[in-house]
C-alpha cells in the first residue's frame, strides 16, 4: 500500500541552526501538507502546497519556515533558525485532490528536538 | 467556525464494540466527516469517511445521522491495539484536528 515516508525519524539540533525535514509523498498525489504536534498538544496545520506554490498557511508558518519541492518526488520543510519552541513532531501528508472527499494520508513523522 | 465535539476519553472492553460519538452540528452540505486515529505519537492514520450515507470498511463503520449533525464511529471488536486518540474531522476546504477522544481498550 502506498505511503508517505519521512526522514529523518528523529533529529536533534542546536538552537539557531537550520533544519530540513524531508518527505516523499504518495506518487500520484498532487497536494502536500505539513502539520506539527508539540508534545501533549493537538496536531496543528502549518502549510499546504500545490503546483509548486503555497496554497494556504497558518499563523505558525512564519518567515523562518519554507517549503519546497526540489524534484519530482521530494517535499521539504526548512526551518531557518530553530528555536526551542520548534521542538515537535512534524508530519508530512499528501492527497490526490485538494478539498473534501480527497483523503489526506500522513507520514509517521519527524521528531525534532531543539537544544 | 466551530469544529467538532467529542468526549475527551472513553473505555471499552476488549472484544466489545467501541462506539465513538462526534457532534458536528455546524456541518455544511459539502463537508465530509472523516475519522483518523493516532497511536502514541505516530502519524494520524485514516480510518473512514462519509458524506451522508453510512459507510463500512475493514477497519470500522461510520453511522451518520440523517440531519448530518452527528456521527458515530464503530469499531466492531475492539482489541488492545485499538487504544489510541480518535479524531472526528469535518472536511470541506480546511482540515483541522481537534483534541479527539482518547480510547482505552481494557483487557
Amino acid at each position: 500500500e502506498p505511503e508517505v515516508t519521512q526522514t529523518p525519524s528523529h533529529q536533534v539540533t542546536q538552537m539557531g541552526q537550520e533544519v530540513i525535514l524531508r518527505c516523499v509523498p504518495i506518487s500520484n498525489h498532487l497536494y502536500f501538507y505539513w502539520y506539527r504536534q508539540i508534545l501533549g498538544q493537538k496536531v496543528e496545520f502549518l502549510v499546504s502546497f500545490y503546483n509548486n506554490e503555497i496554497s494556504e498557511k497558518s499563523e505558525i508558518f512564519d518567515d523562518q519556515f519554507s517549503v519546497e519541492r526540489p524534484d519530482g518526488s521530494n517535499f521539504t520543510l526548512k526551518i531557518r533558525s530553530t528555536k526551542l519552541e520548534d521542538s515537535a513532531m512534524y508530519f508530512c501528508a499528501s492527497s490526490e485532490g485538494q478539498f473534501s472527499g480527497n483523503t489526506i494520508y500522513f507520514g509517521e513523522g519527524s521528531w525534532l528536538t531543539v537544544v | 467556525d466551530a469544529k467538532t465535539t467529542q468526549p475527551t476519553s472513553m473505555d471499552c472492553a476488549e472484544g466489545r464494540a467501541a462506539n465513538l460519538p462526534c457532534n458536528h452540528s455546524t456541518i455544511s452540505g459539502n463537508e465530509y466527516v472523516y475519522w483518523y486515529r493516532q497511536i502514541h505519537s505516530q502519524g494520524p492514520q485514516y480510518i473512514i469517511h462519509g458524506l451522508k450515507n453510512n459507510e463500512t470498511n475493514e477497519m470500522a463503520s461510520l453511522i451518520i445521522t440523517e440531519d448530518r449533525k452527528s456521527s458515530t464511529l464503530i469499531l466492531p471488536h475492539a482489541t488492545l491495539r485499538d487504544t489510541a486518540v480518535y479524531y472526528c474531522i469535518k472536511f470541506g476546504n480546511q482540515f483541522y484536528f481537534g483534541t479527539g477522544t482518547s480510547l482505552t481498550v481494557i483487557p
